[in-house]
């Protein structure tokens, strides 16, 4: 498809298991970014990708938490022994180039629950 | 980036224009405003950006005021579908990071 697209839509995992979260962004996009957002809230940046590599992780909450970009395309998110506070919609983003007046474009999200 | 601000609701009759407002005093020259929408369970959707200049999508149509401190969007033919949360959002384009920051928004309630 032309826009981003992320997988699965919605997980639903017990507390303490792992989760591998999914985007693909818009063919040509240099930059891939990963928000979170809670019921409510504004959006929360976590990390984000320049090609296959990421300046700026300042955003994750904590080492449970990484992600990787390989071939300059897909990217995954994983978080490690969940907690019921990482239940959120987790939202993934591409634009073209950083420094660029491009925006970002949004998937519709991974709506994460941990019972 | 600047700080903005959005009335938290507005109504519109279906078939009408909507005009969003957004306050954005503290703009610097190289800052640009753009605007995204949230639809329920959707992720943010991009609908337009301007620097200075007017600009016109198909989507909807952005006025910046001449000394760039406030902005509307304009949604000429307001539809059910376009009840949303709409966000106004003034950024630099090369800042590091890039991430996007969404305020509180405008909710549109667009009523038949």
């Amino acid at each position: 498809g032309a826009g981003v697209s992320q997988s699965p839509s919605n997980k639903v995992t017990e507390k303490g298991k792992d989760v591998e979260l999914r985007c693909d962004p818009i063919s040509g996009h240099t930059a891939l970014y990963w928000y979170r957002q809670s019921l409510g809230q504004g959006l929360e940046f976590l990390i984000y990708f320049q090609g296959n590599s990421a300046p700026d992780k300042s955003g994750l909450p904590s080492d449970r938490f990484s992600a990787e970009r390989t071939g300059g395309s897909v990217s995954t998110l994983t978080i490690q022994r969940t907690q019921q506070e990482d239940s959120a919609v987790y939202l993934c983003a591409s634009s073209p180039l950083r420094g660029s007046n491009q925006p970002q474009h949004f998937g519709d999200g991974t709506r994460l629950s941990i019972l | 980036d600047a700080k903005t601000t959005q009335p938290p609701s507005m109504d519109c009759a279906e078939g009408r224009a909507a005009n969003l407002p957004c306050n954005h005093s503290t703009i610097s020259g190289n800052e640009y405003v753009y605007w995204y929408r949230q639809i329920h369970s959707q992720g943010p959707q991009y609908i337009i950006h301007g620097l200075k200049n007017n600009e016109t999508n198909e989507m909807a149509s952005l006025i910046i005021t001449e000394d760039r401190k406030s902005s509307t969007l304009i949604l000429p033919h307001a539809t059910l579908r376009d009840t949303a949360v709409y966000y106004c959002i003034v950024r630099v384009a090369n800042n590091a990071g890039n991430m996007l920051t969404f305020g509180g928004g405008t909710r549109l309630m667009v009523k038949p």
